[in-house]
Formats: structure tokens, C-alpha cells, sequence
């Protein structure tokens, strides 16, 4: 199975820089996305590694290190509007084209 | 080219009743999954689909729900006799067809929310 843990909750100020951690455990890997999600609203697709290193991305940038199942996304220049849950998300292989959505990591982003 | 589509958005049901949640993929896009979540947390697969195909219904409670979709029309997740556990946001997803060996970004409807009274 997979597992994938994420903090609940973070906060930050305007303008900084923020990093949101994930690990997860997997028999197999095919991808790992990140999503955000307004509340009420449904999640939107922010970035997806398959392979190790740092996708850049304008604000946003994702790292994914397959070795140690690690991923973050780094947010830069927070804007308010950031203020959003963010969902870290796995494709296992094997067959399986379920993804295992992380419960998310809610972000606080104040002036 | 329209995104994911969901109706109704919104949809009160008394328990007993029977709920019937809609969604349209994107164009081109034949796999669509359902998803459902609780306030406060996150997202659970519910079932796989593709066109006439339940690919992988895991997620989904052996009794009372059911999905479909048909050759022609949008997918269907139908909730019969609703109690008030049910309430929740069901979201539906849409992708391409999935290349082996990756995951395909997934785009999302709006969501259905249901209240059970």
C-alpha cells in the first residue's frame, strides 16, 4: 500500500518563503503531484516529478528525492490568495492508476 | 475547451431519498474518477471509471452507491437512500488515457454538495 504524511497545518507572512513537506512510503512509484485547493473549491494541479530534482515552476517549485521518498513544494513571494490547502499526491505503479491523496497541508499565508 | 463539468453543485436530499450526481469529463478525456470528502479532510477515492468500464471500485461502499458511465452522456454516481453520514463534497475528476508507466494529471470538477437532512 501507500502511505503519505504531511503536516496539517502551516502558517506564514506576505512576501516570504514558505516550504510544505511530504514523505510518503510506496512499493512502487510513478509520480507525485501537488494540488492545491481553495477552500470550498475543488483541488487545481500545481506540479508533477517523476524523476529526482527541482522543478521550477514561476512562485512555485516542487523537489522530489525518489531515494528517500521525500517531496516539498516551496512557495515564494507569498501572496494572501496562497492561503489554500495543499495536497501532496502519489501515482504507485503496479498497475494501479489510483492516485493516494495526502490530507493536506493548510497553509495561513498573513500580512 | 471546457473543463471537468458537475451538476448539480449543490443538492439537498432528506434521508431515504435517492441522489444522483452528474459530471461531464473534459473533452478528450476518457478515465474519470470520483472522489468524496468529509469537512476538514482529505480527498478519498471512490471509483475508476472509463467509458462503460468500472475499472476499480475500492473505494466505494458496497451498498447503496453505485457509478456508471455510459457511451453516451456523462458519468453518474448514484447514492440510494441517503442518510446523513452521506453529506459531503463529491468531486469528480477527468484524465487522458494513461500512458503506461505514469501518472496522469488529474483535473477536476467543481464538486456536488450534498446535504442530507
Amino acid at each position: 500500500g501507500q502511505n503519505i504524511d504531511q503536516p496539517t497545518e502551516m502558517t506564514a507572512t506576505e512576501g516570504a518563503i514558505v516550504q510544505i513537506n511530504c514523505t510518503y512510503q510506496t512499493s512502487g512509484f510513478n509520480g507525485l503531484f501537488w494540488y492545491q485547493q481553495h477552500a470550498g473549491e475543488a483541488p487545481t494541479f500545481l506540479s508533477y516529478n517523476v524523476l529526482d530534482g527541482l522543478e521550477e515552476k514561476g512562485r512555485f517549485s516542487s523537489f522530489l528525492s525518489r531515494s528517500k521518498g521525500y517531496s516539498y513544494l516551496l512557495l515564494k513571494e507569498l501572496q494572501m490568495k496562497d492561503s489554500a490547502s495543499y495536497l501532496c499526491v502519489l501515482h504507485a505503479s503496479g498497475g494501479s492508476y489510483i492516485p493516494t491523496f495526502g490530507r493536506g497541508t493548510s497553509l495561513i499565508v498573513h500580512p | 475547451n471546457a473543463g471537468v463539468m458537475q451538476n448539480p453543485r449543490h443538492l439537498v436530499r432528506r434521508r431515504g431519498q435517492e441522489a444522483r450526481l452528474r459530471c461531464s469529463p473534459m473533452k478528450g478525456h476518457s478515465h474519470v474518477y470520483w472522489y468524496r470528502q468529509l469537512p476538514e479532510e482529505g480527498l478519498k477515492f471512490m471509483v475508476y471509471l472509463q467509458k462503460e468500464n468500472i475499472i476499480d471500485e475500492s473505494g466505494m461502499p458496497k451498498e447503496r452507491f453505485s457509478a456508471e458511465f455510459p457511451k453516451e452522456g456523462p458519468s453518474i454516481l448514484r447514492i440510494q437512500q441517503v442518510v446523513r453520514g452521506d453529506s459531503a463534497a463529491y468531486f469528480c475528476a477527468s484524465s487522458p488515457p494513461t500512458r503506461a508507466g505514469f501518472g496522469e494529471t488529474q483535473y477536476f470538477g467543481p464538486g456536488t454538495r450534498l446535504l442530507v437532512l
